[in-house]
Protein backbone atom coordinates (compact mmCIF):
# COMPACT_ATOMS: atom_id res chain seq x y z
CA UNK A 1 0.00 0.00 0.00
CA UNK A 2 1.57 3.58 -0.94
CA UNK A 3 1.81 5.59 1.64
CA UNK A 4 1.65 9.58 2.02
CA UNK A 5 3.69 11.39 4.65
CA UNK A 6 2.37 15.47 4.48
CA UNK A 7 5.02 18.15 6.15
CA UNK A 8 4.72 19.89 8.19
CA UNK A 9 2.13 18.99 10.30
CA UNK A 10 0.93 22.10 11.22
CA UNK A 11 1.77 25.87 9.09
CA UNK A 12 1.49 29.02 11.19
CA UNK A 13 1.48 31.95 9.01
CA UNK A 14 -0.52 35.58 8.09
CA UNK A 15 -2.61 36.12 5.63
CA UNK A 16 -1.18 37.55 2.43
CA UNK A 17 1.74 34.94 2.69
CA UNK A 18 2.76 32.29 0.58
CA UNK A 19 2.11 28.75 1.51
CA UNK A 20 4.45 25.46 0.61
CA UNK A 21 2.66 22.28 1.43
CA UNK A 22 4.78 19.21 1.00
CA UNK A 23 3.47 15.14 0.37
CA UNK A 24 5.90 12.70 0.05
CA UNK A 25 5.24 9.07 -1.19
CA UNK A 26 6.63 5.80 -0.43
CA UNK A 27 6.49 4.52 -3.74
CA UNK A 28 6.26 6.23 -7.04
CA UNK A 29 3.06 7.11 -8.08
CA UNK A 30 1.30 8.71 -11.37
CA UNK A 31 0.69 12.80 -11.35
CA UNK A 32 -2.63 11.67 -12.67
CA UNK A 33 -3.58 10.29 -9.60
CA UNK A 34 -2.30 12.58 -7.18
CA UNK A 35 -5.11 15.12 -5.98
CA UNK A 36 -5.20 18.22 -3.33
CA UNK A 37 -7.89 18.93 -0.86
CA UNK A 38 -8.99 21.70 1.01
CA UNK A 39 -11.45 21.04 4.47
CA UNK A 40 -12.50 23.61 6.50
CA UNK A 41 -14.48 22.78 9.77
CA UNK A 42 -17.70 21.23 9.88
CA UNK A 43 -17.38 21.12 5.43
CA UNK A 44 -16.36 18.33 3.42
CA UNK A 45 -13.39 18.03 1.77
CA UNK A 46 -13.36 20.51 -1.52
CA UNK A 47 -11.22 19.28 -4.25
CA UNK A 48 -8.10 22.00 -5.01
CA UNK A 49 -5.57 20.27 -7.66
CA UNK A 50 -6.26 16.66 -10.13
CA UNK A 51 -3.18 15.24 -12.27
CA UNK A 52 -0.98 16.88 -9.36
CA UNK A 53 -1.42 20.29 -11.27
CA UNK A 54 -4.93 20.92 -12.64
CA UNK A 55 -7.03 23.22 -10.67
CA UNK A 56 -10.59 22.02 -10.06
CA UNK A 57 -13.59 23.59 -11.19
CA UNK A 58 -13.44 27.27 -9.94
CA UNK A 59 -10.62 26.90 -7.89
CA UNK A 60 -8.97 30.73 -8.15
CA UNK A 61 -5.32 30.44 -9.26
CA UNK A 62 -3.38 31.31 -6.23
CA UNK A 63 -3.70 27.79 -5.52
CA UNK A 64 -0.83 25.57 -7.78
CA UNK A 65 0.22 22.13 -7.74
CA UNK A 66 3.54 20.38 -8.60
CA UNK A 67 5.92 17.42 -8.21
CA UNK A 68 6.52 13.95 -9.87
CA UNK A 69 7.47 10.62 -8.70
CA UNK A 70 7.36 10.54 -4.84
CA UNK A 71 7.46 14.51 -3.81
CA UNK A 72 4.20 17.03 -4.68
CA UNK A 73 4.14 20.31 -3.12
CA UNK A 74 0.99 22.50 -2.97
CA UNK A 75 1.06 26.10 -3.18
CA UNK A 76 -0.74 29.38 -1.88
CA UNK A 77 0.55 31.73 -3.01
CA UNK A 78 -0.86 34.79 -0.78
CA UNK A 79 -3.21 33.18 1.69
CA UNK A 80 -6.56 34.92 2.10
CA UNK A 81 -8.34 34.78 5.32
CA UNK A 82 -10.60 31.77 4.09
CA UNK A 83 -7.33 29.81 3.02
CA UNK A 84 -6.79 28.54 6.45
CA UNK A 85 -7.85 25.17 6.72
CA UNK A 86 -6.51 21.45 6.96
CA UNK A 87 -5.29 19.87 3.51
CA UNK A 88 -5.22 16.39 2.37
CA UNK A 89 -3.16 14.93 -0.38
CA UNK A 90 -4.70 12.02 -2.19
CA UNK A 91 -3.32 8.94 -4.67
CA UNK A 92 -6.11 7.42 -6.12
CA UNK A 93 -4.82 4.00 -8.26
CA UNK A 94 -7.09 1.19 -9.66
CA UNK A 95 -7.20 -0.87 -6.54
CA UNK A 96 -6.45 1.09 -3.96
CA UNK A 97 -7.08 4.84 -2.41
CA UNK A 98 -4.91 6.41 0.31
CA UNK A 99 -4.70 10.18 1.74
CA UNK A 100 -1.50 11.77 3.73
CA UNK A 101 -2.04 12.76 7.22
CA UNK A 102 -2.85 16.28 6.60
CA UNK A 103 -1.55 20.12 7.19
CA UNK A 104 -3.28 22.27 8.94
CA UNK A 105 -2.37 26.06 7.89
CA UNK A 106 -3.29 28.40 10.75
CA UNK A 107 -3.03 31.89 11.46
CA UNK A 108 -0.01 32.99 12.76
CA UNK B 1 -23.31 19.59 -13.61
CA UNK B 2 -21.19 16.90 -11.94
CA UNK B 3 -22.87 16.32 -8.45
CA UNK B 4 -23.19 13.56 -5.97
CA UNK B 5 -25.16 13.02 -2.99
CA UNK B 6 -24.90 10.69 -0.17
CA UNK B 7 -28.09 9.58 2.24
CA UNK B 8 -28.75 6.81 4.42
CA UNK B 9 -26.69 7.57 7.76
CA UNK B 10 -27.89 7.80 11.23
CA UNK B 11 -27.39 5.66 14.56
CA UNK B 12 -26.91 2.49 14.72
CA UNK B 13 -26.58 -0.51 17.23
CA UNK B 14 -22.88 -2.44 17.21
CA UNK B 15 -23.03 -5.48 15.44
CA UNK B 16 -25.90 -3.58 13.05
CA UNK B 17 -26.14 -3.08 9.28
CA UNK B 18 -26.78 -0.15 7.34
CA UNK B 19 -26.80 0.47 3.34
CA UNK B 20 -25.64 4.11 2.49
CA UNK B 21 -26.89 5.93 -1.11
CA UNK B 22 -24.87 7.90 -3.23
CA UNK B 23 -27.25 9.18 -6.04
CA UNK B 24 -25.37 10.57 -9.15
CA UNK B 25 -26.05 13.46 -11.54
CA UNK B 26 -24.25 15.34 -14.68
CA UNK B 27 -22.71 11.72 -15.51
CA UNK B 28 -22.75 8.06 -15.69
CA UNK B 29 -21.78 5.73 -12.42
CA UNK B 30 -21.30 2.53 -14.81
CA UNK B 31 -18.45 4.17 -16.13
CA UNK B 32 -16.84 6.51 -14.05
CA UNK B 33 -14.77 5.34 -11.04
CA UNK B 34 -16.37 6.05 -7.74
CA UNK B 35 -14.73 5.98 -4.46
CA UNK B 36 -16.45 5.80 -0.41
CA UNK B 37 -14.49 7.58 1.95
CA UNK B 38 -14.73 8.36 5.41
CA UNK B 39 -13.66 10.77 8.30
CA UNK B 40 -14.16 10.16 12.22
CA UNK B 41 -14.75 12.82 14.58
CA UNK B 42 -11.73 14.91 14.80
CA UNK B 43 -9.56 12.28 12.41
CA UNK B 44 -8.29 12.37 9.09
CA UNK B 45 -9.25 11.24 6.04
CA UNK B 46 -9.69 7.23 5.46
CA UNK B 47 -10.25 4.99 2.18
CA UNK B 48 -13.17 2.41 2.51
CA UNK B 49 -13.55 1.30 -0.97
CA UNK B 50 -12.68 1.83 -5.15
CA UNK B 51 -14.58 1.05 -7.77
CA UNK B 52 -14.38 0.89 -11.66
CA UNK B 53 -16.31 -0.89 -13.72
CA UNK B 54 -16.62 -4.23 -12.62
CA UNK B 55 -14.67 -4.31 -9.85
CA UNK B 56 -14.36 -3.24 -6.35
CA UNK B 57 -11.54 -2.82 -3.82
CA UNK B 58 -11.98 -2.51 0.08
CA UNK B 59 -9.68 -1.27 2.79
CA UNK B 60 -8.27 -4.10 4.61
CA UNK B 61 -10.12 -2.18 7.72
CA UNK B 62 -13.59 -2.72 6.39
CA UNK B 63 -13.29 -6.08 4.09
CA UNK B 64 -15.49 -9.12 4.29
CA UNK B 65 -18.20 -6.53 6.08
CA UNK B 66 -19.08 -3.47 3.73
CA UNK B 67 -19.85 -4.60 0.06
CA UNK B 68 -20.69 -1.87 -2.98
CA UNK B 69 -23.30 -2.32 -5.13
CA UNK B 70 -25.05 -0.23 -8.45
CA UNK B 71 -28.07 0.43 -9.69
CA UNK B 72 -27.22 1.29 -13.43
CA UNK B 73 -30.79 2.36 -13.92
CA UNK B 74 -31.07 4.61 -11.28
CA UNK B 75 -27.26 6.62 -11.44
CA UNK B 76 -27.25 5.23 -7.65
CA UNK B 77 -24.24 3.74 -5.87
CA UNK B 78 -24.70 1.64 -2.38
CA UNK B 79 -22.44 0.89 0.66
CA UNK B 80 -23.90 -1.77 2.42
CA UNK B 81 -22.41 -2.02 5.60
CA UNK B 82 -22.45 -4.83 8.30
CA UNK B 83 -21.38 -6.10 11.51
CA UNK B 84 -20.84 -2.36 12.40
CA UNK B 85 -18.62 -1.77 15.32
CA UNK B 86 -18.27 1.70 17.46
CA UNK B 87 -14.52 2.67 15.10
CA UNK B 88 -16.77 2.55 12.12
CA UNK B 89 -18.53 6.23 13.20
CA UNK B 90 -17.55 8.60 10.75
CA UNK B 91 -19.05 10.54 8.20
CA UNK B 92 -18.88 8.63 4.91
CA UNK B 93 -18.77 10.66 1.47
CA UNK B 94 -18.82 9.52 -1.49
CA UNK B 95 -16.98 10.22 -4.70
CA UNK B 96 -16.74 10.20 -8.32
CA UNK B 97 -13.79 10.52 -11.14
CA UNK B 98 -14.64 12.23 -14.30
CA UNK B 99 -11.22 11.26 -16.15
CA UNK B 100 -9.56 12.09 -13.11
CA UNK B 101 -11.33 15.37 -11.89
CA UNK B 102 -12.90 14.69 -8.13
CA UNK B 103 -16.37 15.59 -7.46
CA UNK B 104 -17.45 14.97 -3.66
CA UNK B 105 -20.48 14.67 -1.75
CA UNK B 106 -21.74 16.74 1.30
CA UNK B 107 -21.22 13.57 3.51
CA UNK B 108 -23.67 11.28 5.83
CA UNK B 109 -23.00 11.02 9.20
CA UNK B 110 -23.03 7.33 10.35
CA UNK B 111 -23.21 6.38 14.31
CA UNK B 112 -22.49 3.17 15.72
CA UNK B 113 -23.48 3.14 19.64
CA UNK B 114 -25.50 1.41 22.06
Amino acid sequence: EIVLTQTPGTLSLSPGERATLSCRASQSISTTYLAWYQQRPGQAPRPLIYDASRRATGIPDRFSGSGSGTDFTLTISRLEPEDFAVYYCQQYGISSVTFGGGTRVEIK
Amino acid sequence: EVQVVESGGGLIQPGGSLRLSCAASGFTVETHCMTWARQAPGRGLEWVSVTYGANTYYADSVKGRFTVSRDNSKNMLYLQMNGLRAEDTAVYYCASYIVTHPYWGQGTLVTVSS
